[in-house]
């Protein structure tokens, strides 16, 4: 099946660093989605994007939808604690189903 | 608004013992719906999706089931389980042809 690469698998940053990260795909996607995870939690969605070339922001996230449509990446701008967990990238394809990528630990030392 | 609600948080089984997880829509009709499998808080594997009552499709062979018994009610079950389904489960929701998929607060299964 389809399966999303997303690199880096884990990230440690200083408190004030900014984060990307990314996800590619061997198929077109025509949504991408970006997810955090907290320990014991659900994802919680975080942006969506639906065309590609599409950048858009959530505070100080900023994700963008590649104009390949096989790629997007996801930028955290002056990293704070509570950015603490795991992200995860996800695209639904034509047939209306939902793939996920393996996801980005993230660390933030204060 | 819409909620997903899930249940129960935490279980812990015995091998052999059955299994029976449920997830409830609330605020929305005719919802797709989803069961993921995580192993170690990495990777989200889709066991089930439904996309109205009594539609199942599965994604990978399991010792798993699932049913739909009601349009915004999705159940997932197994006869005996195994040590190797202990993991966490996710249910979540979509609406079709909408694009965002929404998350339950997930089922910590530890089979002992």
């Amino acid at each position: 099946g389809q399966q999303l690469n997303q690199s880096p698998q884990s990230m440690f940053i200083q408190e004030g660093e900014d984060v990307s990260m990314n996800c590619t795909s061997s198929s077109i996607f025509n949504t991408w989605l970006w997810y955090k995870q907290e320990p014991g939690e659900g994802p919680v969605l975080l942006i969506a994007l639906y065309k590609a070339g599409e950048l858009t922001s959530n505070g100080r996230l900023t994700a963008q939808f590649g104009i390949t449509r096989k790629d997007s990446f996801l930028n955290i701008s002056a990293s704070i604690p509570s950015d603490v967990g795991i992200y995860f990238c996800a695209g639904l394809n034509t047939g209306n189903q939902f793939y996920f990528g393996t996801g980005t630990s993230l660390t933030v030392i204060p | 608004s819409q909620t997903i609600h899930q249940w129960p948080a935490t279980l812990v089984q015995p091998v052999g013992s059955p299994l029976s997880l449920e997830c409830t829509v609330e605020g929305t009709s005719n919802p797709n719906l989803y069961w993921y499998r995580q192993a170690a808080g990495r990777g989200l594997q889709l066991l089930f999706y439904s996309v109205g009552i009594g539609q199942i499709s599965s994604e990978v062979p399991q010792n798993l089931s699932a049913s739909r018994p009601q349009d915004r009610q999705f159940i997932l079950s197994s006869k005996k389980l195994l040590l190797s389904d202990s993991g966490f489960y996710l249910c979540a929701w979509s609406v079709y042809k909408n694009t965002e998929a929404f998350f339950g607060q997930g089922t910590r299964l530890t089979v002992v």
